[in-house]
């Protein structure tokens, strides 16, 4: 069965202290991994889709790395409006479905 | 471009008791998708659609939960009778044509589930 596992599970930093995020993930052959932002009371808003080992995406503070087993979302000198849950998802090859992992609340103080 | 619009927001019932959500997709999206979130959790598909065709129902309890898309494009949920573990939030998402191996899903807000 495929499993996503994010650690940990609350983070909390200092404005400007980067630091990273897990996600490991047993999967019966990798289509893609995904990465979603989801603020309180409201849904995931897709951040980006990661395909192959190797494979980095970027966005403002966000970069998105991927191994064989993990992927992290590394976030540099964040700021208070980047505090949210980043939730992690994959989906097999030959699966439509997106399997989550529980997401990293991330809280950073002004 | 509007997103995925649900309704409502906020329910509270008893249980045993019936109870109905709505979604509104963006236009053009034509896979439509529930998920359930439970607190502290990442969302679990319930029932995935393809223009008005259910083709992943496999994870939806089907002895007290129905779903349906008449015309490809509204969608309702209902559970009848709801139980107290069905408290949760109810996201609806849905996705472009040809993008269903992209993971880039569009969610509502939610419809958030209490159940007493």
């Amino acid at each position: 069965e495929d499993q996503v596992t994010q650690s940990p599970e609350a983070l909390r930093l200092q404005e400007g202290e980067s630091s990273s995020l897990n996600c490991s993930y047993t999967v019966s052959g990798l289509r893609g991994l995904f990465w979603y932002r989801q603020d309180p009371g409201k849904g995931p808003e897709f951040l980006f889709t990661l395909y192959s080992a190797g494979e980095e995406k970027e966005k403002e503070r966000l970069k998105a790395t991927l191994t064989k087993k993990e992927s992290f979302l590394h976030i540099t000198a964040p700021k208070p409006e980047d505090s949210a849950t980043y939730l992690c998802a994959v989906q097999a090859r030959g699966a439509q479905k997106l399997v989550f992992g529980q997401g990293t609340r991330l809280t950073i103080n002004p | 471009e509007a997103g995925v619009v649900q309704s409502p927001r906020y329910k509270i019932i008893e249980k045993k008791q019936p109870v109905a959500f709505w979604c509104n997709p963006i236009s053009g999206h034509n896979t439509l998708y529930w998920y359930r979130q439970n607190l502290g959790q990442g969302p679990e598909l319930l029932i995935r659609y393809e223009n008005e065709e259910a083709v992943d129902d496999s994870q939806l309890p089907k002895d007290r939960f129905s779903a349906e898309r008449l015309k490809g494009v509204d969608s309702t949920l209902k559970i009848q009778p709801a139980e107290l573990g069905d408290s949760a939030v109810y996201l609806c998402a849905s996705s472009r044509p040809g993008t269903a191996n992209t993971g880039e899903l569009f969610f509502g807000e939610g419809s958030r589930l209490t159940v007493l």
